[in-house]
């Protein structure tokens, strides 16, 4: 079993939809859980990291972690084409682990 | 957030030889790490590099394929020896500030022919 799961994608949303990004891990001692944007030939960029059970808003994004399902999703509310890219999911377990990613296309 | 520079951004290697990869970053850290991104996967951790100690390397990673240098604290270098197309993939390095965020060189993007 895989430290830190996503579904590969692509996900393919319609502009102005709601992109739901899903990740799951498999250590119960994870302590903190991050999303990273990563554009075709770039590097990773940070967008939100969540440590608490709940939700975390920061403008179109909001970060939703369940400890108990181990499980931690990212909602990209009002889709923009510049939101295209892969989104990694990462959590701290001491290193940090990344997720596959997901590749996400927003149509206009 | 750290301003982090490394290069070269990209390279073509001949098999056999080596490259070294530099990263600077713009305030003292203590750790640096080093990844490997290889073509659509996700990131997977070479070594943790930190000043005055030698690096700390993940499972299937060693010292001789990979050698590191961390002088100080605001300088590592990644070289990947003995190249062959297997290593062809993208290298970053990483310092972690805050409450704990990885933030990330340009990477660099390394075929070997």
């Amino acid at each position: 079993q895989k430290e830190v799961e996503q579904n590969s994608g692509p996900l393919s949303v319609p502009e102005g939809a709601i992109a739901s990004l899903n990740c799951t891990y498999s250590d119960r001692g994870s302590q903190s859980f991050f999303w990273y944007r990563q554009y075709s030939g770039k590097s990773p960029e940070l967008i939100m990291f969540i440590y608490s059970n709940g939700d975390k808003e920061d403008g179109r994004f909001t970060a939703q972690l369940n400890k108990a399902s181990q499980y931690v999703s990212l909602l990209i509310r009002d889709s923009q084409p510049s939101d295209s890219a892969t989104y990694l999911c990462a959590v701290r377990v001491g290193d940090m682990r990344f997720g596959a990613g997901t590749r996400l296309t927003v149509k206009p | 957030s750290a301003v982090i520079s490394q290069k070269p951004s990209r390279d073509i290697c001949q098999r056999g030889t080596s490259l070294t990869i530099q990263c600077q970053v713009d305030s003292q850290v203590t750790m640096m790490f080093w990844y490997r991104q290889q073509p659509g996967q996700s990131l997977t951790l070479i070594a943790t590099a930190n000043q005055g100690s030698e690096a700390t390397y993940e499972s299937g990673f060693v010292i001789d394929k990979f050698p590191i240098s961390r002088p100080n604290l605001t300088f590592s270098t990644l070289t990947v020896s003995n190249m062959s197309p297997e290593d062809s993939s993208i290298y970053l390095c990483s310092v972690e500030q805050g409450v704990a965020e990885a933030f990330f060189g340009q990477g660099t993007r390394l075929t070997v022919v």
